[in-house]
């Protein structure tokens, strides 16, 4: 157990719709990374926030919104759901910012869009 | 376009073989290369990582060798157990980075 928390674990949604990921990072990190796993385009980064600000943005599309709350839970907002946005979605934690702190990964939270 | 290669898509090893998985990038700027392992049903696990100044690291049956010349690296499972039955990403980021950039990853199996 990384001690990254996801919720919910399955959603299944219908296409237009919008919903929300939420993910507490590990006790004490300040940093939680959002990436997209797919079966077609692998596992890839999608945005950054380091102690409630945006730090690095990826291929996140514009239909896609992150935000890191003062208690340093995050969310991911999806909205105008398309059938290719299903796919696992993970949060990650790190201590700091930068490539020397390992990123823990929660368990992911699995978007089916019909 | 992707930035770190990696292969074989799938691998079938028998128990107390030798896994070998590998991967190649192009970007100079990659500065360290974590290998993550993923079971079914679980978020990827830092498994072990290396910087380029060393030509290889080992950790109990899990061995990176790197080659900077070459752009490559490669994990290597020795005496391979079932347990070991997951599918492992290569990755890279570089010294101004935070994104991990993955491989594709590699299906392995370990036949008992």
């Amino acid at each position: 157990d990384s001690g990254v928390t996801q919720t919910p674990k399955h959603l299944i949604t219908a296409t237009g719709q919008r919903v929300t990921l939420r993910c507490s990072p590990r006790s004490g990190d300040l940093s939680v990374y959002w990436y997209q796993q797919s079966l077609d385009q692998g596992l890839q980064f999608l945005i950054q926030y380091y102690n409630g600000e945006e730090r690095a943005k990826g291929n996140i599309l514009e239909r896609f919104s992150a935000q890191q709350f003062p208690d340093l839970h995050s969310e991911l907002n999806l909205s105008s759901l398309e059938l290719g946005d299903s796919a696992l979605y993970f949060c990650a934690s790190s201590v700091g910012s930068g490539r020397v702190y390992e990123q823990y990964f929660g368990p992911g939270t699995r978007l089916t869009v019909t | 376009q992707q930035q770190v290669k990696q292969s074989p898509q799938s691998l079938i090893v028998q128990k107390g073989g030798i896994s070998i998985i590998n991967c190649a990038y192009e970007n100079t700027a990659f500065d360290y290369f974590p290998w993550y392992q993923q079971f079914p049903g679980k978020g990827p696990a830092l498994l072990i990582a290396i910087r380029p100044d060393v030509s290889e690291k080992k950790e109990g049956r899990f061995t990176i060798s790197f080659n900077k010349s070459a752009k490559q690296f490669s994990l290597h499972i020795m005496d391979s157990q079932p347990g070991d039955s997951a599918t492992y990403f290569c990755a890279a980021i570089n010294q101004a980075g935070t994104a991990l950039i993955f491989g594709k990853g590699t299906t392995l199996s370990v036949s008992s």
